[in-house]
């Protein structure tokens, strides 16, 4: 495997279900990011893993709750989801380095996630 | 606040005209970077350019390329020669310097959907 891989795919859940989404990078990098993309909206970011801790919530919902047990994975919990819920939840990492540089995201397929 | 504005939402364009797509962002910081990323159907994003605030040097790769203007916060992206295979949603994202390193998110414009008409 190359880059970086989400799975499943394709999640359809209700909304009492609880259900985990997973992504692996194959990079090398050392942060990794949740970002959110709706109908019709820009993409959101939701959180930030840096070096394996969290550095942004950017005020997500509690019924959305990451985990990143190392550098090369990250995975997003969620419980009880509303129908708005519903989008194309895309993970992203990147090679944090110190200075001022900045390094560009790389990003996986994405979870259609669709909240009946 | 940082903002990216893609105010071209969709544009249709037969093959091999040219095609420029709009850029404007918003910061207050003085470093910052610049990307452009596309959106094929199948979802992935892939990354095209980056593009540092002090560096205003125009880039060409092949039939891409980027006019970055600071004077005006733009960062525009030209297609030449368009090919059907570029269809494709495009966006343009910002990031504010993070000094002394770590990791920040990208603010993204809502994106344009290129169209290439056979």
């Amino acid at each position: 495997e190359t880059g970086v891989t989400q799975t499943p795919r394709h999640l359809v859940m209700g909304m009492t279900n609880k259900k985990s989404l997973k992504c692996e990078q194959h990079l090398g990098h050392n942060a990794m990011y949740w970002y959110k993309q709706s109908a019709k909206k820009p993409l959101e970011l939701m959180f930030v893993y840096s070096l394996e801790e969290r550095v942004e919530n950017n005020s997500v919902p509690s019924r959305f709750s990451p985990e990143c047990p190392n550098s090369s994975h990250l995975f997003l919990h969620l419980h009880t989801l509303q129908p708005e819920d519903s989008a194309l939840y895309l993970c992203a990492s990147s090679r944090v380095t110190s200075g001022s540089s900045y390094n560009e995201q790389f990003f996986g397929p994405g979870t259609r996630l669709t909240v009946l | 606040a940082q903002k990216v504005t893609q105010a071209q939402t969709e544009i249709s364009v037969v093959e091999k005209e040219d095609v420029t797509l709009d850029c404007v962002y918003e910061t207050r910081d003085t470093t910052y970077y610049l990307f452009w990323y596309k959106q094929p159907p199948s979802g992935e994003l892939v990354f095209l350019i980056r593009r540092n605030s002090f560096d205003e040097q125009n880039e060409i790769s092949g039939r891409y390329s980027w006019n970055f203007q600071k004077s005006t916060s733009s960062f525009n992206f030209t297609i030449t020669a368009s090919q059907v295979v570029d269809s494709a949603v495009y966006f343009c994202a910002l990031s504010e310097a993070y000094s002394g390193g770590g990791a920040d998110g990208l603010t993204f414009g809502k994106g344009t959907h290129l169209i290439i008409q056979p």
